[in-house]
């Protein structure tokens, strides 16, 4: 089965603590994308890559970080400078320019 | 900065409607635009693409149109069902790396 598989699908996260969320892709796509939703507004970008070892900073990127050392995976490390941490976070991927396809969330709440 | 402006913010009909959600964008210069559907809790499901170069995509009772010029998007749906009950969001993409940017959405409900 081709898809994008997240993990895991709920999380809760301590005060200080960093966690990192898990996002993988077998179709083969180049460009990978992290989206955070809260309620009430639109998704918003965190950090997107289009090449493996190579990534940009979206429009909320303070207090996130990401890697891309391999084409298929490209994992999100919510840090303990990100203040307000708790929302539904997305992972997409795509080739270039193309359908953009979504995993099926992360939930993550701070506790 | 691209912004996305859905219209309406939430629609509520009986079965059988046919309906025409609306998206506006500032920013023209688009590779494409995107049609999604989210169900509570859920990931993204693409329902379209529309390349830049085109005016119209249809798939099954789904039409969606753009004009890129005025910056507008309108997705048709014809004979509405309770199943396509999910919130409708629109995503111009644009920029290095082709990033969507998405407005709130259409929250639509049918009913029986």
């Amino acid at each position: 089965d081709g898809g994008i598989t997240q993990s895991p699908k709920y999380l809760f996260r301590k005060e200080g603590q960093n966690v990192t969320l898990s996002c993988e892709q077998n179709l083969n796509h180049d460009a990978m994308y992290w989206y955070r939703q809260d309620p009430g507004q639109g998704l918003r970008l965190i950090y997107y890559s289009q090449i493996v070892n190579d990534f940009q900073k979206g429009d909320i990127a303070e207090g996130y970080s990401v890697s891309r050392e391999k084409k298929e995976s490209f994992p999100l490390t919510v840090t303990s400078a990100q203040k307000n941490p708790t929302a539904f976070y997305l992972c997409a991927s795509s080739y270039l320019n193309t359908e953009a396809f979504f995993g099926q969330g992360t939930r993550l709440t701070v506790v | 900065k691209q912004e996305v402006t859905q219209i309406p913010a939430a629609l509520s009909v009986p079965e059988g409607e046919n309906l025409v959600l609306n998206c506006s964008f500032t920013d023209s210069a688009i590779y494409n635009l995107q049609w999604f559907r989210q169900d509570p809790g859920k990931g993204l499901t693409s329902l379209l693409l529309i390349q830049s170069s085109q005016r119209e995509q249809t798939s099954g009772r789904l039409n969606a149109s753009l004009d890129k010029s005025s910056g507008r998007s309108t997705l048709y749906i014809a004979a509405s069902q309770p199943g396509d009950s999910a919130t409708y969001l629109c995503a111009p993409g644009g920029g290095g790396g082709n990033k969507l940017t998405f407005g709130t959405g259409t929250q639509l409900k049918v009913e029986l």
